[in-house]
């Protein structure tokens, strides 16, 4: 099938650890991009990428880093400058002007 | 970069009240904009869709929006709320593939 592939679903990770989402994608869509959900505050755009090998902050980009080494893939890692790592992330991809979402990610800093 | 502004954080209605969510983005050009709803513990659905053509745009639900060009906004509509309704709204903007959301509106519609 079709879609946007993110893991893990849940995890946990101790503070000063940098950890790294995955986000795969068969959808043959050129731009992606990640989303951080807090309560409240709405979708904020953490990096998005039109074409492999380049990619552009959001509004939350300090504390992230991500790559675009391939067209499928766009993985962001949550480095331990982040302040307040913990939330749920959520990948998507662009296909005909719109996006398609993963599932996402729910990242707890303990 | 676009900003999005959703005018209220929080609507109360009760069943039947019409309904209306104001969206805001902050300069011109040639936009897509959508709305997106979020059921309590479930995912982000897309409820409609403007991208060019008729401003008043139809989506599921009987939702509706209108897209007013010389005032940025997009709001949504809807002329009778039921319960099932309740849930979070958001509007976004789709600037040259730069996609942007706003902040939410959590709509609560008391039966």
């Amino acid at each position: 099938d079709g879609g946007i592939t993110q893991s893990p679903k849940y995890l946990f990770r101790k503070e000063g650890q940098n950890v790294t989402l995955s986000c795969e994608q068969n959808l043959n869509h050129d731009a992606m991009y990640w989303y951080r959900q807090d309560p409240g505050q709405g979708l904020r755009l953490i990096y998005y990428s039109q074409i492999v090998n380049d990619f552009q902050k959001g509004d939350i980009a300090e504390g992230y880093s991500v790559s675009r080494e391939k067209k499928e893939s766009f993985p962001l890692t949550v480095t331990s400058a982040q302040k307040n790592p913990t939330a749920f992330y959520l990948c998507a991809s662009m296909g005909t002007g719109e996006l398609f979402f993963g599932e996402g990610s729910r990242l707890t800093v303990l | 970069a676009q900003s999005v502004s959703q005018h209220n954080h929080h609507v109360i209605l009760s069943e039947a009240a019409s309904l209306e969510l104001g969206c805001n983005y902050s300069y011109g050009g040639t936009v897509n904009l959508f709305w997106y709803v979020q059921y309590p513990g479930q995912h982000l659905q897309l409820l409609l869709k403007y991208f060019s053509g008729d401003p008043l745009v139809k989506g599921i639900k009987g939702f509706e929006a209108e897209f007013i060009k010389s005032k940025f906004s997009f709001n949504l509509r809807k002329p009778s709320v039921q319960w099932s309704d309740t849930a979070e709204y958001f509007c976004a903007v789709n600037d040259n593939n730069d996609m942007r959301f706003g902040a939410g509106t959590r709509l609560t519609v008391k039966p």
